[in-house]
């Protein structure tokens, strides 16, 4: 069935170094990948997305990267700072349905 | 704001009750979307609507569960004999036809005591 795995769990990083989290799914159809934000507490907040036609986006200090052929994407932080300390999500989807699968979620502890 | 408004935010209940939680969507959005997350793991995929047909439900949704969008624009979500396994957030998103950017309410915490 359909599967989006995310790894690490857990990441701790120094204020200014770069976080990398990485999902892999398992529905070759996918071909929308979103990444949320979380705070405690508080709903998930798109953060930054990337369609399969696409093999990396930026946006300011937030990168999207998408392997297509190995069914890879990945989320890179440079310049970490403490109020990026969240947990965060990767999701797929496909576009006819627009239903979201996510991983299991990372926790992103910036330390300043 | 995202736009998406969730009814109520937070709901207690006992064991055995019935709940019903609403979606009030972004209001040009045809698609509305339910999840629920409990602590620790991400949302998970409950059904969804495209205007008012109910187009898919996840195994997840029991027959305890039932969803409707009768007019196409607001959503409710009721839990017959709420069971404590029942407690999580509900959360609800909305899109754009095959438009897959989702928004989420502010969702509603269930706890079932």
């Amino acid at each position: 069935g359909e599967n989006v795995e995310q790894h690490p769990s857990t990441l701790s990083v120094q204020e200014g170094d770069s976080a990398v989290i990485k999902c892999t799914y398992s529905d070759s159809a996918s071909n929308y990948f979103p990444w949320y934000k979380q705070e405690l507490g508080k709903r998930p907040q798109l953060i930054i997305d990337i369609r399969s036609n696409v093999g990396e986006k930026k946006d300011q200090r937030i990168a999207v990267t998408l392997n297509k052929t190995a069914k890879h994407f990945s989320l890179h932080i440079t310049e970490t700072q403490p109020e990026d300390s969240a947990v965060y999500f990767c999701a797929a989807s496909i576009s006819n349905t627009g239903k979201l699968i996510f991983g299991q979620g990372t926790t992103l502890q910036v330390k300043p | 704001d995202t736009g998406v408004s969730q009814d109520p935010r937070h709901k207690i209940t006992k064991r055995g009750q019935n709940v019903t939680f609403r979606c009030d969507p972004i209001s040009e959005h045809n698609r509305l979307y339910w999840y629920r997350q409990t602590l620790g793991q991400g949302p998970e995929f409950l059904t969804y609507f495209q205007n008012e047909a109910q187009l898919e439900k996840s195994r997840l949704l029991s027959d305890r569960f039932s969803a409707e969008r009768p007019k196409g624009s607001f959503s409710t979500l009721e839990i017959q004999r709420t069971e404590q396994g029942d407690s999580a957030m509900y959360l609800c998103a909305s899109s754009m036809n095959q438009g897959v950017k989702g928004f989420f309410g502010q969702g509603t915490r269930l706890t079932v005591v």
